[in-house]
């Protein structure tokens, strides 16, 4: 089943205390993406890869860190969380970003409480 | 600066009740505009991309349309099972995608 995984599913964790969120997709799509989904802020991207090696910032960017090492994974790395990252964070993935950007699918989330 | 903007915030019907959702947008050169079903707890869901003007796509009780400067989610005799957050995304000529901040959309029966 063609799928976006990220794991933990929820993480509750204590300011400071470094932690990765896991995301692998299964679709061989070039380009990958991570989301933050605040109430009434919407989806808004912390950072993309266009394929492996190269990554860059989105929107968001502040207080996090991405390596894109293999075609399939996209980690994401919150080196010292803070309060202000507690959030709902998604992974997604795409064929490509081309002349057209194709349709992106989701993972199910992690849903971080930073205390 | 590139903006979307979706209304209504949230929008309740009865279950038949037909209406549409609002996606409005200012970029600099238009290279798709996307819409997605979200349900709670879950990642958004693809419904639909629009690439210019007057395009317009069908799935089920949905049908999405584009203008230059907006786009309209109409939904015919809704179901409760239609009940989500739709958001509505934009690519834009640098390769990012714009979300709106959705319209939830609750269907009574």
């Amino acid at each position: 089943e063609a799928q976006v995984t990220q794991n933990p599913r929820y993480l509750i964790t204590v300011t400071g205390k470094k932690l990765t969120v896991t995301c692998s997709q299964n679709m061989n799509h070039e380009y990958m993406s991570w989301y933050r989904q605040d109430p009434g802020l919407g989806l808004r991207q912390i950072y993309y890869s266009m394929n492996v090696e190269v990554t860059d910032k989105g929107d968001v960017p502040e207080g996090y860190k991405v390596s894109r090492k293999e075609k399939r994974n996209f980690p994401l790395i919150l080196e010292s969380p803070s309060p202000n990252q507690t959030s709902l964070y998604f992974c997604a993935s795409s064929l490509s970003i081309g002349r057209r950007q194709e349709t992106q699918y989701f993972g199910p989330g992690t849903r971080l409480l930073v205390l | 600066e590139d903006q979307v903007t979706q209304s209504p915030e949230a929008l309740r019907l009865q279950e038949g009740e037909s209406s549409s959702l609002n996606c409005s947008y200012t970029v600099s050169g238009l290279r798709g505009l996307f819409w997605y079903r979200q349900d709670p707890g879950k990642g958004p869901e693809f419904l639909f991309t629009l690439y210019s003007a007057g395009e317009e796509k069908e799935k089920e009780r949905l049908k999405a349309t584009l203008t230059k400067k907006e786009s309209f989610l109409h939904i015919t005799a809704p179901k409760p099972e239609d009940s989500a957050t739709y958001l509505c995304a934009v690519h834009s000529s640098n390769y990012q995608l714009i979300w709106g901040a959705g319209t939830k959309l609750i269907i009574k029966p």
